[in-house]
């Protein structure tokens, strides 16, 4: 079974401050991370992979199968970074398994 | 590019009847298409995989003959509450899996909000 745990459901910075998301995950094959993000009113849509190694508006995420974590980080959180944030597992068949999701606030 | 859209947007429906949702995605064919069901304030919940020209497969606690899902092209999947009830009443996201760019990403629908009375 693969299971993702996100612990923060809410999760609040000031602008500049240096922000991580938390994702833990548990499955026993070689897993796909990604972090999925929600603004306000707008659809889910894909922030990062972990395949890629990129760097997506600031946001970076490294897969560490010891700790089985891939959690996201940014040095300078924004206001514009405040939103919904999913981290995902896709396994078997290509289905996800989505965290319970981390409300971000980033405050002025 | 790699839109994914869904209609209705909102459906009020009265308890007994059934309603049918459509996702497509516009501009590339998706040979994957799921279908989460979202509660207030928790995660997506995935209740179906489809692929086209085949039999969706349910996950469990899903009832089959409830939620007809039917994928009929590679852009277009339908799912349909049959007899819908209150407890019925959610949040359903549909979602398309393609290779528009050579990426195998996952792409969103913005999400049903159907509510029955």
């Amino acid at each position: 079974a693969q299971r993702v745990t996100q612990p923060e459901k809410l999760l609040s910075v000031f602008k500049g401050a240096p922000v991580e998301l938390k994702c833990n995950y548990s499955y026993s094959g070689s897993p796909e991370l990604f972090w999925y993000v929600q603004y306000s009113r707008q659809r889910l849509q894909l922030l990062l992979r972990h395949i890629s190694r990129e760097s997506i508006k600031g946001f970076t995420a490294d897969l560490n199968k010891g700790e089985t974590s891939f959690h996201l980080k940014k040095p300078f959180a924004q206001e514009e970074d405040s939103a919904m944030y999913y981290c995902a597992l896709r396994a078997n068949a290509g289905k996800s398994t989505f965290g319970d999701g981390t409300t971000l606030t980033v405050k002025p | 590019g790699a839109v994914v859209s869904q209609h209705p947007s909102r459906v009020i429906c009265k308890s007994g009847t059934s309603v049918k949702i459509e996702c497509r995605s516009l501009d590339f064919q998706a040979t994957t298409m799921f279908w989460y069901r979202q509660f207030p304030k928790q995660s997506l919940m995935l209740m179906a995989t489809s692929n086209e020209g085949s039999k969706a497969t349910y996950e469990q606690g899903v009832e089959k003959d409830k939620f007809l899902i039917n994928h009929a092209s590679l852009t277009l999947s339908t799912l349909t509450v049959t007899s819908a009830h209150p407890e019925d009443s959610s949040f359903y996201i549909c979602s398309a899996q393609g290779n528009p760019r050579g990426t195998d990403t996952q792409y969103f629908g913005p999400g049903t909000r159907l509510t029955v009375l």
